[in-house]
């Protein structure tokens, strides 16, 4: 079984650019985590879809990021414009659609965001 | 808010030597789990602890739970170099779905 798989895996871009990040998670994964992790801190969470629904968005730090999953599969993650303390590592995580999604979480490998 | 705290944030060990990273967290919490990553690879699931005095092995690995110390360890015995890693500690609050993570132990084991 395909693990949970996140495109691209590094990306610079200069401040005030665009970048989108791909999640695509286990297949039958219906809740669909985005973290993120900036240098020396912890991994902090930013957004939880349930299918196509987004259940908490809470970690989201501002208006900048825009996270979407059309049809329930693959999630994006967008950020614009692209600030220089958006770098960091941006993980996404599945898991089961199991006892409203408090089930362990299955991680990429997280794509490294540098914004020069 | 949940607070996390892990620690040591690195640790350097021999091999065959014994020892013990610290989980600690501020709120109850009925979940928590250990993680573990290796540089440019993705996180992986070691250990889920679910109740009070849980303990969980795997090989080298030990984790326990105490609830009411909100507290966990992994207690890494005799290690050997395939041990370097980052390991992590995520801990679930009751009412949500998010995990709450420390800052990571970066392990190296040194022959």
């Amino acid at each position: 079984e395909a693990g949970v798989t996140q495109f691209p895996s590094h990306s610079v871009i200069e401040k005030g650019q665009t970048v989108t990040l791909r999640c695509d998670p286990i297949s039958g994964h219906d809740n669909l985590y985005w973290y993120r992790r900036v240098m020396g801190k912890e991994i902090k969470f930013l957004l939880h879809f349930v299918k196509e629904s987004k259940q908490d968005e809470s970690g989201m730090p501002n208006n900048r990021f825009l996270a979407e999953r059309t049809g329930g599969t693959y999630s994006t993650l967008k950020v614009q414009p692209a600030e220089l303390e958006d770098s960091g590592v941006y993980f996404c995580a599945s898991s089961p659609p199991l006892a409203g999604g408090r089930y362990t979480q299955y991680f990429g490998p997280g794509t490294r965001l540098t914004v020069l | 808010e949940l607070k996390v705290e892990q620690n040591p944030l690195f640790l350097s060990m021999q091999e065959g030597k014994n020892y013990t990273i610290y989980c600690n967290y501020s709120t109850t919490s009925d979940r928590l789990y250990w993680y573990r990553q290796d540089p440019g690879k993705s996180l992986e699931s070691l250990f889920v602890l679910l109740s009070n005095g849980a303990v969980k092995q795997e090989g080298r690995l030990m984790a326990s739970l105490d609830t009411k110390a909100r507290l966990s360890t992994l207690h890494i015995t005799a290690a050997v170099h395939d041990l370097s890693a980052t390991y992590f500690c995520a801990v679930v609050w009751n009412t949500g779905n998010q995990f709450y993570f420390g800052t990571g132990t970066s392990l190296t084991v040194i022959p």
